[in-house]
C-alpha cells in the first residue's frame, strides 16, 4: 500500500484480557519495527524484524508481549493478560532496512486498559 | 548507557523567524542521525538523515548540522510558518541494521 497501515486505531480492553494489534507495512520494506509511546513520553523500542532473520526482541518489556511477522509482510503484536501500565500508543514502522533509511510510521493503535 | 537529550521545554517563535532545535547525545558514536516530525495523534514522519562525515545537510527550508566532536546535532527551520508547529524528534543510528533510539522530542510552536 501507499503507507503503513495499523488496526485497530483505538482499542479499549479490560485488564487481564489479551489483545492483538496489526500492522501492514509498505510493500517491499524488509524491516518492520514496533514501538510504543506513553503519554508525554518518548518512543520505546519493542521489537524489530529484518527479512528472514530472527527478530530482535530485546525491547519487549515482559513475556506477556510477543509479535510475529508472517510471510515477511503483515505483523501482529500480541499482549496477553493486559495491565493498566500497557496503556499507550503502539506504533509500527517499516523501512528498507539499515540506518541509512528513514522509517515510515503508521498512525498507531491507541490502547487503553481499564 | 546511551542517552539522547532534546530540550523538553517548548520553543515558541514568531512566523518568519528561524527555529533552532538541539539534540545532544552521550555514550554514543552514531554513524547517522535522523530527524522526524510528529503531529498530535500521528506517527512520526521522516524528514532528514545526516551522516557522520557530513557537517551539514539541507532540504528546502530545513538544515541539519552534525558535530561528532560536540556530540550534537542542530535542526534549523528557516522562514518558519505556523504549519511547522509540531514535535521534532532526533534519532541517532549506529548504522548497519541497528534500530533507532529516539529522543523525547522538542515541541515547536510558531505563532502568526
Amino acid at each position: 500500500g501507499a503507507g503503513v497501515s495499523q488496526s485497530p486505531s483505538n482499542k479499549v480492553t479490560e485488564k487481564g484480557k489479551d489483545v492483538e494489534l496489526r500492522c501492514d507495512p509498505i510493500s517491499g520494506h524488509t524491516a518492520l519495527y514496533w514501538y510504543r509511546q506513553s503519554l508525554g513520553q518518548g518512543l520505546e523500542f519493542l521489537i524489530y524484524f529484518q527479512g528472514n532473520s530472527a527478530p530482535d526482541k530485546s525491547g519487549l518489556p515482559s513475556d506477556r508481549f510477543s509479535a510475529e511477522r508472517t510471510g515477511g509482510s503483515v505483523s501482529t503484536l500480541t499482549i496477553q493478560r493486559t495491565q493498566q501500565e500497557d496503556s499507550a500508543v503502539y506504533l509500527c514502522a517499516s523501512s528498507l532496512g539499515g540506518g541509512v533509511y528513514g522509517y515510515t510510521f503508521g498512525s498507531g493503535t491507541r490502547l487503553t486498559v481499564v | 548507557s546511551q542517552k539522547i537529550e532534546q530540550n523538553s521545554e517548548a520553543l515558541n517563535i514568531q512566523e518568519g523567524k528561524t527555529a533552532t532545535l538541539t539534540c545532544n547525545y552521550t555514550n554514543y558514536s552514531p554513524a547517522y542521525l535522523q530527524w522526524y516530525r510528529q503531529d498530535p495523534g500521528r506517527g512520526p514522519v521522516f524528514l532528514l538523515l545526516i551522516r557522520e562525515n557530513e557537517k551539514e545537510k539541507r532540504k528546502e527550508r530545513l538544515k541539519v548540522t552534525f558535530d561528532t566532536t560536540l556530540k550534537q546535532s542542530l535542526f534549523h527551520i528557516t522562514a518558519s510558518q505556523p504549519a511547522d508547529s509540531a514535535t521534532y524528534l532526533c534519532a541517532p543510528s549506529l548504522g548497519g541494521y541497528s534500530t533507532l533510539t529516539f529522543g523525547k522530542g522538542t515541541m515547536l510552536l510558531v505563532s502568526p
